[in-house]
This record gives C-alpha cells, sequence and structure tokens, in this order.
C-alpha cells in the first residue's frame, strides 16, 4: 500500500455518460496529479495541482475535468468521453511538484469507453 | 525538452542472472532521475531515485542505478534475478517542476 487509494479500480461506460474517478491519499502530501497509462504509450501527465489550485494541464480536451477540493482528494470528471479515452487513469500525490520530489502513486481506474 | 529512452521494451532473463534495464536521458539542466517499477494492476512503485548526491544509487529489492553524465545514461542493474522481479519498468527524468517524462517501459519476463 502507498498510502493512495483510487476507486472505482474499473469502469465501463458509455460515450454519452457522466461518470467520475476519485482519488484520496493518507500521506499529508501537498501536491496531487493524474496521469493517463494507454497501452504502447508513456505514461501522459494529465493535471497537477499543489495545495488546492491547478499548476498544470496538459493540453487535456475538456471532456475530462479536474476537481480538488482539498489536499487529500481528487477526482476526474468525465463526459461523452470517445473510444481513445480507454486507459488506465492513475493518481499520484508528493510532498511538493518539485524536481526532485517523488510521486506515490495509486494503483489506477481502469477505464473502457464502449 | 528533457525526454528518456528505454533501449529495449523487452527484456528476458533467466533466474539468478544479472538483469541490465537500460535508460538514456536528455536533459538541459540538471535532472533528477527514477526507476519506478509496475506489477499487474498495480499502481508505480519507486525503486531508487538520483538527484545530483551520489551517482550510484542503491534502491529497493537489490536494485541499483549509475548516473552517467558523460553518456546521459541511467541503467538499472540487479546481480540476480528473482522471479518477482517480473513486472514492468519505467525510467523518468524531471528537470523542472511540475513535469516528469516517463519512458515506454521495460517488460522484465524472469523464466526459471
Amino acid at each position: 500500500e502507498t498510502g493512495v487509494t483510487q476507486t472505482p479500480r474499473h469502469l465501463v461506460m458509455g460515450m454519452t455518460n457522466k461518470k467520475s474517478l476519485k482519488c484520496e491519499q493518507h500521506l499529508g502530501h501537498n501536491a496531487m496529479y493524474w496521469y493517463k497509462q494507454s497501452a504502447k504509450k508513456p505514461l501522459e501527465l494529465m493535471f497537477v495541482y499543489n495545495f488546492k489550485e491547478q499548476t498544470e494541464n496538459n493540453s487535456v480536451p475538456s471532456r475530462f475535468s479536474p476537481e480538488c477540493p482539498n489536499s487529500s482528494h481528487l477526482f476526474l470528471h468525465l463526459h461523452t468521453l470517445q473510444p481513445e479515452d480507454s486507459a488506465l487513469y492513475l493518481c499520484a500525490s508528493s510532498q511538493d511538484p518539485t524536481v526532485t520530489d517523488t510521486q506515490y502513486f495509486g494503483p489506477g481506474t481502469r477505464l473502457t469507453v464502449l | 525538452a528533457q525526454s528518456v529512452t528505454q533501449l529495449d521494451s523487452h527484456v528476458s532473463v533467466s533466474e539468478g542472472t544479472p538483469v541490465l534495464l537500460r535508460c538514456n536521458y536528455s536533459s538541459s539542466y540538471s535532472p533528477s532521475l527514477f526507476w519506478y517499477v509496475q506489477h499487474p494492476n498495480k499502481g508505480l512503485q519507486l525503486l531508487l531515485k538520483y538527484t545530483s548526491a551520489a551517482t550510484l544509487v542503491k534502491g529497493i529489492n537489490g536494485f541499483e542505478a549509475e548516473f552517467k553524465k558523460s553518456e546521459t545514461s541511467f541503467h538499472l542493474t540487479k546481480p540476480s534475478a528473482h522471479m518477482s522481479d517480473a513486472a514492468e519498468y519505467f525510467c523518468v527524468v524531471s528537470d523542472r517542476n511540475n513535469d516528469m517524462r516517463f519512458g515506454a517501459g521495460t517488460r522484465l519476463t524472469v523464466k526459471p
């Protein structure tokens, strides 16, 4: 256990559905991240939050909408997704979003868009 | 811009033999370098990291990596592979805040 939990672990949704992914960290960290892991591609950083403020949006389509109500919780709201959005979505946290800081990852949510 | 290349997409070794997973990086600054491991259906776990201190870095589970600036490399090694080492390994470079670049991954298979 890394201290970062994600729910649900698996999600199947249609292209017109709205769903949310949840991430919670129990490490007292200040920074949280969303990554997308697709088959045969490197991990892609999607969003970064530091002290609840979004500090990075890596040109992610608006059908992905993050929310960070506090430093321990991070959500990813999904709507009108495309089949190519099917992937493993990983949440991570770190003490600070600095060059040397270690990120701790959750187990991921396996998303399938039909 | 920073980037990282993992030279092998798949490495297969026999149990008890050495492991070498190769990683080359590109960075305009003094980077931090990491190796993460991902077991099936699990998140990524940090094996070790280099942050401008000793160039030979020791990590968990007997792994180590050496930072070689002249070769822009950060290869991961282990003297003797164990069956439980079978997993996907990611080399990561970071030279600015909010930005970690992951390699495509190397899948390690360990044969009995």
